[in-house]
């Protein structure tokens, strides 16, 4: 089915480990995104892609590595997760991002992601 | 940014009308506003969006002040589904910086059966 879609839905690691969470739409949309929600905090935005292969720092992006060598994938890995980056991780997409800049995001499931 | 300001919670009955405010009176020209909800244990879902005439779609209307100072998502029949956190967010067309939304922390919408 067309849509987003992340994966894995719950993930517990220990610190120091490396983590990857997995993102795939089926859009061909140019833009994707990763978000994390705390409470407390609300949702904050980790990195964006404009198009494959190109990629950018949002609010929060200390500890994490984006990679997009393909349109439909765009992977967020914690290179050594630490407690602190125990959330809710979710991946979003929308179309170019053209005039008049109204296109929605659509957005996964979330990965609920705790480090031990 | 424009700053959006919305309240914490609201409360509603089943099957009546629900009007969700939100103040934007920083908001520029070219922002345009846009409404996500967030059911529980979901990610946000886009509801409507507007720049400056009053708009409907299938799941509510949005509408505008003319000053363009504050909106109101209007939900017409509540249901228990629509239960959920609901977001407005200004999207400037300027752009520059980061892409994206930038959440604020919405109202929480209660609906009693």
């Amino acid at each position: 089915d067309a849509g987003i879609t992340q994966s894995p839905r719950y993930k517990i690691t220990e610190t120091g480990r490396q983590v990857t969470l997995m993102c795939h739409q089926t859009w061909s949309h140019s833009y994707m995104f990763w978000y994390r929600q705390d409470l407390g905090h609300g949702l904050r935005l980790i990195y964006y892609s404009a198009a494959a292969d190109i990629t950018d720092k949002g609010e929060v992006p200390d500890g994490y590595v984006v990679s997009r060598s393909k349109t439909e994938n765009f992977p967020l890995t914690l290179e050594s997760a630490t407690r602190s980056q125990t959330s809710v991780y979710f991946c979003a997409s929308s179309p170019n991002r053209g005039p008049p800049y109204n296109s929605p995001l659509h957005f996964g499931n979330g990965t609920r992601l705790t480090v031990t | 940014d424009a700053k959006t300001t919305q309240p914490n919670s609201m409360e509603s009955n089943e099957e009546e009308p629900v009007h969700l405010p939100c103040n934007h009176s920083t908001i520029s020209g070219t922002d345009y506003i846009h409404w996500y909800r967030q059911l529980p244990s979901q990610g946000p879902e886009y509801v409507i969006h507007g720049l400056t005439s009053n708009v409907n779609n299938r799941m509510a209307s949005l509408a505008i002040a003319e000053d363009r100072k504050s909106s109101t998502l209007i939900l017409h029949r509540a249901t228990l589904r629509d239960a959920a956190v609901y977001y407005c967010i200004l999207r400037s067309e300027s752009g520059g910086g980061a892409d994206g939304l930038t959440f604020g922390k919405g109202t929480h919408l209660i609906i009693q059966p």
